[in-house]
């Protein structure tokens, strides 16, 4: 079945803790992108990639990076997480670089800081 | 840059009734394209509808379809025939060619009532 998968689902942390989203879609797709959303604020772009060793700033990426060492694997690192990042995040991928093709998005993840 | 903005925090209408949300949008970008996402209670995102900017006729998806006005920025979501399976966030998505950068608007809140 094609789809994007995120990992965990839900996460309970605290300021300063390091940790990790992972982000997998299995549909060969070039383009990937992590998205946060806040009540009011709608989906807000934090980082994309184009394709392989290739990413670029969103909207919103102060506070956290990226890699893309995989076209499969997009993960999202919270180096120091703080209260403000509490959120919920998808990650989405689409064949090509988008506006043209249709983005897949997964699950989400429900990121509580303490 | 490029900016967009649902003006509508909630909508409601009655079943089998027309609503239209609206989205008006900025970009620097001469080729772009625009969609409406329907995102219900599970948090799922799901594509209703894409434009692309240099079509003039409007898309439209079964009881979907849009009004798209480009001298005036304007991108609206009709919903024809409206169901209770309708209820949902709907959010308007703006993106150029020219490079991976996605904007969506803050999203509207649609209810549906029997």
């Amino acid at each position: 079945e094609a789809q994007v998968t995120q990992n965990p689902r839900y996460l309970i942390t605290v300021t300063g803790k390091k940790l990790t989203v992972t982000c997998s879609q299995n549909m060969n797709h070039e383009y990937m992108s992590w998205y946060r959303q806040d009540p009011g604020l709608g989906l807000r772009q934090i980082y994309y990639s184009m394709n392989v060793e290739v990413t670029d700033k969103g909207d919103v990426p102060e506070g956290y990076k990226v890699s893309r060492k995989e076209k499969r694997n997009f993960p999202l690192i919270l180096e120091s997480p703080s209260p403000n990042q509490t959120s919920l995040y998808f990650c989405a991928s689409s064949q090509r670089g988008p506006p043209s093709s249709e983005q897949y998005f997964g699950p989400g993840t429900r990121l509580t800081v303490t | 840059a490029q900016t967009v903005t649902q003006s509508q925090p909630e909508m409601s209408v009655q079943e089998a009734e027309t609503v239209t949300l609206s989205c008006t949008y900025d970009t620097s970008e001469s080729d772009y394209y625009l969609f409406w996402y329907k995102q219900p209670p599970s948090r799922q995102m799901i594509l209703v509808i894409r434009q692309e900017a240099y079509k003039q006729q409007n898309a439209t998806e079964n009881r979907f379809s849009v009004n798209f006005q480009k001298a005036a920025k304007s991108f609206s979501l009709k919903i024809s025939d409206s169901q209770l399976g309708d209820a949902a966030m709907y959010l308007c998505l703006a993106g150029g060619t020219s490079y991976g950068k996605l904007t969506f608007g803050q999203g509207t809140i649609l209810t549906v009532h029997p």
